[in-house]
């Protein structure tokens, strides 16, 4: 079973470059999540999706867009990498509200912009 | 003011002490309570969770929630290696909640 699968695991960028972070879950959950996390920030939600078809903005979503491609895939897209945008980002997925109180996260993308 | 504080260490115990873990809220609307653990360059895994005050034992993890001072605390009796990792908070409203509001994470360390 491999919960939330997140592509690709490393990468490295050029501030103005585009890039897409791919994440997918097989649990058959209803709601999927893009955070950023940062030392001494913590995790701070990017965007959200509740449901197949909604998507809605988190704490800190400048910069970034997100498409729910269906129940199982979520994507994260930075248009134009910024040295800010430096992070750790990890998908996570549940299965909606009121149903499960917890989170399954993804192994995370080490991302660096340059 | 962040909705949650946690210490963020780091914090370092010899094996088999008693580690006590501890966040403060602000938000009185928080109804459920979770610990996340995250070992170095891997994701938040769900180690425990509570709804509203009390506790919650697991094995050597207890889990507490104190509503009326805005505080929940995890403790690790007989403390091993292989619980270093980073332990993050976490917490959310009752209801259309899908967020979940994290504290920054302690570091833990268990020195053999």
């Amino acid at each position: 079973n491999a919960g939330v699968t997140q592509t690709p695991k490393f990468q490295v960028l050029k501030t103005g470059q585009s890039m897409t972070l791919q994440c997918a879950q097989d649990m058959n959950h209803n709601s999927m999540y893009w955070y950023r996390q940062d030392p001494g920030m913590g995790l701070r939600l990017i965007y959200y999706s509740a449901s197949e078809g909604t998507t809605d903005k988190g704490e800190v979503p400048n910069g970034y867009n997100v498409s729910r491609l269906n129940k199982r895939e979520f994507s994260l897209r930075l248009e134009s990498a910024a040295p800010s945008q430096t992070s750790v980002y990890f998908c996570a997925s549940s299965e909606g509200p009121g149903k499960q109180y917890g989170y399954t996260f993804g192994s995370g993308t080490r991302l660096t912009v340059v | 003011q962040k909705e949650v504080e946690q210490d963020p260490g780091p914090l370092s115990v010899p094996e088999g002490a008693i580690v006590s873990l501890n966040c403060t809220y602000s938000n009185s609307a928080f109804q459920y309570f979770m610990w996340y653990r995250q070992y170095s360059r891997k994701g938040p895994e769900l180690l425990m969770y509570t709804y509203s005050s009390g506790n919650k034992e697991d094995g050597r993890f207890t889990a507490q929630v104190d509503k009326s001072s805005k505080y929940i605390s995890l403790f690790i009796r007989d403390s091993q290696p292989s619980d270093s990792a980073t332990y993050l908070c976490a917490m959310r409203g009752q209801t259309g909640a899908n967020n979940l509001f994290f504290g920054t994470g302690t570091r833990l360390t268990i020195i053999p």
